[in-house]
C-alpha cells in the first residue's frame, strides 16, 4: 500500500509569510507525529496526534506553530510569520500501534529567505 | 531528562563490519530503536530491542544492555549503499509513553 506522503516536497517562502505543510499518513494508522530536522542534526519532536486530538503540543517551538488533524487522517502543520530559523526539513510519521516503529514521509524542505 | 550519545561520523571499508554505539541517560524506557536515513531521504525503521541482548535482521544486528546504559547497531558485509546516517531512539517510560527521543545520528561513510 501507499506510504506516508507529504506536500509540498519543497517550499521557499519569504520571512513573515505563513506556510502550510501537509501530511497524509498510512491508512489505518491512528498515531501521527511531526518532527523537525535541521541540516546534519537529529529529529526534534514537535507534536503528536492520537486520532484527531493532540495530547502533547509541548514540542512546538513557539505560538507561531500550530497543527491540526481532521478525520483521523490528514494533518496540517502551519507556521505563521515565518522566520529564517524555521528553515529545516519537516518530517511526518505515522504508526499503527507501537510507537517505536514509525513510518516516515519524505519530508518538506522549508527555506525561509 | 533523557539524552542519547552517538559518534558523529564513522568510516569503514566495503565488505567490513562496523559497530555504531549509542549510550544513553534516561531513567527508564521501553526499548531502543534504530533508524537509517540516506541523504535527502526519510528515516526508515531498522530494528528494535525491547529486551537486553542481540536482535539480528539479515546483515544488521542490534544490541541492548540496560545495565550498561548502552546499545549498538552492527552492520556486516558493508555495501556502498549502507552509507547513510543512523539514529538510535528510545521511548521514555513516562506518563506520555508515545514520544520517541532521537540521538543526533551517526554518519556512516563506506569506502570502496
Amino acid at each position: 500500500g501507499a506510504g506516508v506522503s507529504q506536500s509540498p516536497s519543497n517550499k521557499v517562502t519569504e520571512k513573515g509569510k505563513d506556510v502550510e505543510l501537509r501530511c497524509d499518513p498510512i491508512s489505518g494508522h491512528t498515531a501521527l507525529y511531526w518532527y523537525r530536522q535541521s541540516l546534519g542534526q537529529g529529529l526534534e519532536f514537535l507534536i503528536y496526534f492520537q486520532g484527531n486530538s493532540a495530547p502533547d503540543k509541548s514540542g512546538l517551538p513557539s505560538d507561531r506553530f500550530s497543527a491540526e488533524r481532521t478525520g483521523g487522517s490528514v494533518s496540517t502543520l502551519t507556521i505563521q510569520r515565518t522566520q529564517q530559523e524555521d528553515s529545516a526539513v519537516y518530517l511526518c510519521a505515522s504508526t499503527p500501534s507501537r510507537p517505536d516503529t514509525q513510518y516516515f514521509g519524505p519530508g518538506t524542505r522549508l527555506t525561509v529567505l | 531528562g533523557q539524552s542519547l550519545e552517538q559518534p558523529s561520523e564513522v568510516t569503514a571499508v566495503e565488505g567490513a563490519i562496523v559497530q555504531i554505539n549509542c549510550t544513553y541517560q534516561t531513567s527508564g524506557f521501553y526499548g531502543l530503536s534504530w533508524y537509517q536515513q540516506h541523504d535527502g531521504g526519510a528515516p526508515t525503521f531498522l530494528s528494535y530491542n525491547a529486551l537486553d541482548g542481540l536482535e539480528e535482521t539479515g546483515r544488521f544486528s542490534s544490541f541492548l544492555s540496560r545495565s550498561d546504559s548502552y546499545g549498538y547497531l552492527l552492520l556486516q558485509e558493508l555495501q556502498m549503499k549502507d552509507s547513510a546516517s543512523y539514529f538510535c531512539a528510545v521511548r521514555p517510560r513516562m506518563d506520555s509513553s508515545y514520544k520517541l527521543i532521537f540521538g543526533s545520528g551517526t554518519r556512516l561513510l563506506v569506502r570502496p
